[in-house]
């Protein structure tokens, strides 16, 4: 069974660093082909992608929040952090990991989700 | 990246059956047969339901089918059931700097 389980913090100030750990199972990123990925939905808006990891460390950024994040992996612990900077209330928002393979174009098991509140 | 535009409700009754529109631009939905569809609960995780356009995974109901045409795909669900109640997002890949667009989601409410 695929599993996905984000962690982190409830609540961050402004002007702080978000981390976000992506904890899966049933699969492996040292496998060929394997990625893994955050997508984040703002209360009432839509889902928005934010940063994929691929198995032999390929990485791809979202354009508009390319200098605020970054995505590594850590294979011995099956886990992918995600990196925020410079948090601000409009980053208020449900984060979702999941996992794409790479001859796939959509997102195929995805984690439940960790809520974070920016605020002071 | 502008969403993809989907109705933000549609309801139906039980054994009805129901459409829900996703209309993108020739950069994505139209140019692309790389159309996907999740269903997700209150307090779950998205799942997947449709991928590339038409084909259902491996456990989704033959109650659930997609479609495209030009900017529009489609998700259809007949025979709707209570269980269906839920939150349906499609999304796209496209050809611009990211690699998916997603809509904004419409919420199915079964009467």
């Amino acid at each position: 069974q695929i599993t996905l389980k984000e962690s982190g913090p409830t609540l961050v100030k402004p002007t702080q660093t978000l981390t976000l750990t992506c904890t899966f199972s049933g699969f492996s990123l040292r496998t060929n082909g394997v990625g893994v990925g955050w997508v984040r939905q703002p209360p009432g808006k839509a889902l928005e992608w934010l940063a994929l990891i691929y198995w032999d460390d390929d990485k791809r950024y979202s354009p508009s929040l390319k200098s605020r994040v970054t995505i590594t992996k850590d294979t011995s612990k099956n886990q992918v952090v995600l990196t925020m900077t410079d948090m601000d209330p409009v980053d208020t928002a449900t984060y979702y990991c999941a996992r794409r393979l790479v001859l796939n174009y959509y997102m195929d098991v995805w984690g439940n989700g960790t809520t974070v509140t920016v605020s002071s | 990246q502008s969403a993809l535009t989907q109705p933000a409700s549609v309801s139906g009754s039980p054994g009805q059956s129901i459409t829900i529109s996703c209309t993108g631009t020739s950069s994505d939905v139209g140019g692309f047969n790389y159309v996907s569809w999740y269903q997700q609960h209150p307090g779950k995780a998205p799942k997947l339901m449709i991928y590339d356009v038409s084909n259902r995974p491996s456990g989704v109901s033959n109650r659930f089918s997609g479609s495209k045409s030009g900017n529009t795909a489609s998700l259809t669900i007949s025979g709707l059931q209570a269980e269906d109640e839920a939150d349906y997002y499609c999304s796209s890949y496209t050809s611009s700097s990211v690699p998916w667009v997603f809509g904004g989601g419409t919420k199915l409410t079964v009467l």
